[in-house]
């Protein structure tokens, strides 16, 4: 089936280091949007790509649109101890108009 | 802000019983979803809604139900609770369209003995 593939699962990096999770589609996306998962808490929007090729910044976060419309990265720089939590994508199916979650990944920071 | 509020932050019940998840959003979106989220299945769609009396069947639907008897009201039914349904569901919303952003409320975490 159609399916949105997130990696890594977890990661652990010390404070100070750059991240990223990766996303990739079996099919083409009308749009990606980004949600953050606090510890506890509930999914938060962060943002959407709409545009081949797109990418934009939220202070020390970039995401970024494959020019194919099939996968998306997420970078945060110089990683604080208020970046934990899991980042899932959620990427729009061009064919039936469905959203489809990545099943996530998980940062952890070490001081 | 949008508020979405769901009914109860723990729940625990009993295998068999028919369960009741309420969901109430005060922003007027056409759209409601439930979603199911297990550690290493990320989220999972069991029901959607995008209008008032319209449902449409999401990832997950085997064992639940909904309602969607006015716009602000989105419940998620548990026909006869089994302990493979104990999990953390989560209730979201969006304007009207496919793309808009979804918000989530805090999640209800059921438990079935």
């Amino acid at each position: 089936g159609q399916q949105v593939m997130q990696i890594p699962q977890y990661q652990h990096v010390q404070e100070g280091e750059d991240f990223t999770t990766y996303c990739n589609s079996s099919t083409t996306l009308s749009n990606i949007q980004w949600y953050k998962q606090r510890p506890g808490g509930h999914p938060v929007f962060l943002i959407q790509l709409v545009k081949s090729g797109e990418v934009k910044k939220q202070k020390r976060l970039t995401f970024q649109f494959g020019e194919a419309k099939k996968n998306s990265s997420l970078h945060i720089t110089a990683t604080q101890t208020t970046d934990v939590g899991t980042y899932f994508c959620a990427g729009l199916q061009n064919r039936d108009d469905k959203i489809i979650f990545g099943k996530g990944t998980r940062l952890h920071i070490l001081p | 802000d949008v508020k979405v509020t769901q009914s109860s932050r723990y729940l625990v019940k009993r295998t068999g019983e028919k369960v009741f998840l309420e969901c109430v959003q005060d922003m007027d979106h056409e759209n409601m979803f439930w979603y199911r989220q297990d550690p290493g299945l990320g989220l999972r769609l069991i029901y959607f809604s995008y209008d008032v009396k319209m449902k449409e069947k999401g990832d997950i639907p085997e064992g639940y139900s909904v309602s969607r008897e006015k716009k602000e009201r989105f419940s998620l039914i548990l026909e006869s609770a089994s302990t493979n349904q104990t999990s953390m569901y989560l209730c979201a919303s969006s304007l009207g369209g496919s793309s808009q952003p979804q918000h989530f409320g805090d999640g209800t975490r059921l438990s079935i003995l």
